[in-house]
């Protein structure tokens, strides 16, 4: 397994464009998360799965961003008519998840976006 | 007020110096405190977590856990150029699954 991967890694999109980006999780890994990186900031916190189900949305999702991950395994995030606003690195990672106790995350190396 | 704070920096020292890196945080629920390195156009990599109060060391790193200061650190001993990379620090707490991340700490290791 080579880890988390994301594709692809770069993305220019004119305004008002739709983009998708993809995420292939480590194998087996249950958990899924999708967060954004701004230049100079760390990252914030978008969505989570726990298999198939979405379990957790950030105010910072707005109507425009939607993600799934069918069948609990790769999972897309979509934004909708882009803004330049939306210009950052999306992270996605995974972890296998148990009840209590900590599990580390694994990242990909992400999905930078820019909206010209 | 953000959740968790984090001087940007960027930090310069000279190969062999120690490191300190803090990040404060304003919610006590947080039970799970990382520290992660982010390299150039990579994602964040886990160095290490503590849970609750205390201390943890794994070879050169230590990170350190107040509580009640709501303060946790991470040092780094005999710094190398390896180690120029940015320093985020994060934190949960135990029944959630949004962590949340500083907003990183260049480090700058100069041989």
């Amino acid at each position: 397994d080579t880890g988390v991967s994301q594709n692809p890694r770069h993305k220019i999109t004119k305004r008002g464009q739709n983009v998708t980006f993809r995420c292939d999780p480590i194998s087996e890994h249950n958990r899924l998360y999708w967060y954004r990186q701004t230049l100079g900031q760390g990252p914030e916190f978008l969505t989570y799965f726990q298999n198939e189900a979405q379990l957790e949305k950030s105010r910072l999702l707005s109507d425009r961003f939607s993600a799934e991950r069918p069948k609990g395994s790769f999972s897309t995030l979509e934004i909708q008519r882009t803004e330049q606003g939306d210009s950052a690195m999306y992270l996605c990672a995974s972890s296998l998840g148990r009840d209590g106790g900590f599990t580390e995350a694994f990242f990909g190396q992400g999905t930078r976006l820019t909206v010209v | 007020q953000k959740e968790v704070e984090q001087d940007p920096g960027p930090l310069s020292v000279p190969e062999g110096a120690i490191v300190s890196l803090n990040c404060t945080y304003s919610n006590s629920a947080f039970q799970y405190f990382m520290w992660y390195r982010q390299y150039s156009r990579k994602g964040p990599e886990l160095l290490m977590y503590t849970y609750s109060s205390g201390n943890k060391e794994d070879g050169r790193f230590t990170a350190q856990v107040d509580k009640s200061s709501k303060y946790i650190s991470l040092f780094i001993r005999d710094s190398q150029p390896s180690d120029s990379a940015t320093y985020l620090c994060a934190m949960r707490d135990t029944g959630g699954f949004k962590t949340i991340f500083g907003a990183g700490t260049r480090l700058f290791v100069k041989a």
